[in-house]
């Protein structure tokens, strides 16, 4: 069965520079998620779309914005990165009631 | 979300059941159980869900007490590829696109 599809994998910046981070949904999801991951921690929520609309927001930095495009693939775009934005990335669909896919992650390492 | 208090780690012996316990006592009527669990840096995997039955699939079994106020899951006979971060988390089932949220999980060693 197809899954959620996360690219890149790995992703290496500088402080202060822009990541763009992208999702692809299971066909037919209609709500997409973004959670961070940071070393030792528990997913944490960040932003999330229904129907290519904001529906909920969590623990979003004011430097990062997301969207959700007309083919419903999704991009979190983050700006003047941090060392402490260093985390796995994950996203996340899902459709009506049904349980909540994740992506395989995109690890961010900022240096 | 109704909150929920699991045991920080767990042992278990490989070809064991591994019995994980949660705790959800503020659980409302309409609110799932949801298991999830996370494989190191993998992203987060579906386990089982259910209401007030006790639910069975091809992965684990999920036990819900009669008032709801706690559940286990049973992994019927772990494996070394079991070892993950276990998560018991609760949703409305009239909040179906809200976003899962992650407590602490209990972190279970399968043991050769």
């Amino acid at each position: 069965a197809a899954g959620v599809i996360q690219s890149p994998r790995h992703l290496i910046k500088e402080k202060r520079e822009t990541a763009t981070l992208k999702c692809y949904p299971i066909p037919r999801h209609d709500t997409v998620y973004w959670y961070q991951q940071g070393p030792g921690q528990d997913p944490q929520f960040l932003i999330s779309f229904y129907e290519k609309m904001q529906s909920d927001k969590g623990s979003i930095p004011d430097r990062f914005s997301a969207q959700q495009f007309s083919d419903y693939h999704s991009e979190l775009n983050m700006s003047s990165l941090e060392l402490g934005d260093s985390a796995l990335y994950f996203c996340a669909s899902s459709f009506r009631d049904r349980p909540t896919a994740f992506g395989p992650g995109t690890r961010l390492t900022v240096l | 979300d109704a909150k929920t208090t699991q045991p920080t780690s767990m042992d278990c012996a490989e070809g064991r059941a591994a019995n994980l316990p949660c705790n959800h006592s503020t659980i409302s009527g309409n609110e799932y159980v949801y298991w999830y669990r996370q494989i190191h840096s993998q992203g987060p995997q579906y386990i089982i869900h259910g209401l007030k039955n006790n639910e069975t699939n091809e992965m684990a079994s999920l036990i819900i007490t009669e008032d709801r106020k706690s559940s286990t899951l049973i992994l019927p006979h772990a494996t070394l590829r079991d070892t993950a971060v276990y998560y018991c988390i609760v949703r409305g089932a009239d909040t179906g696109r809200r976003a899962l949220t992650f407590g602490s999980g209990t972190r279970l060693q399968v043991q050769p």
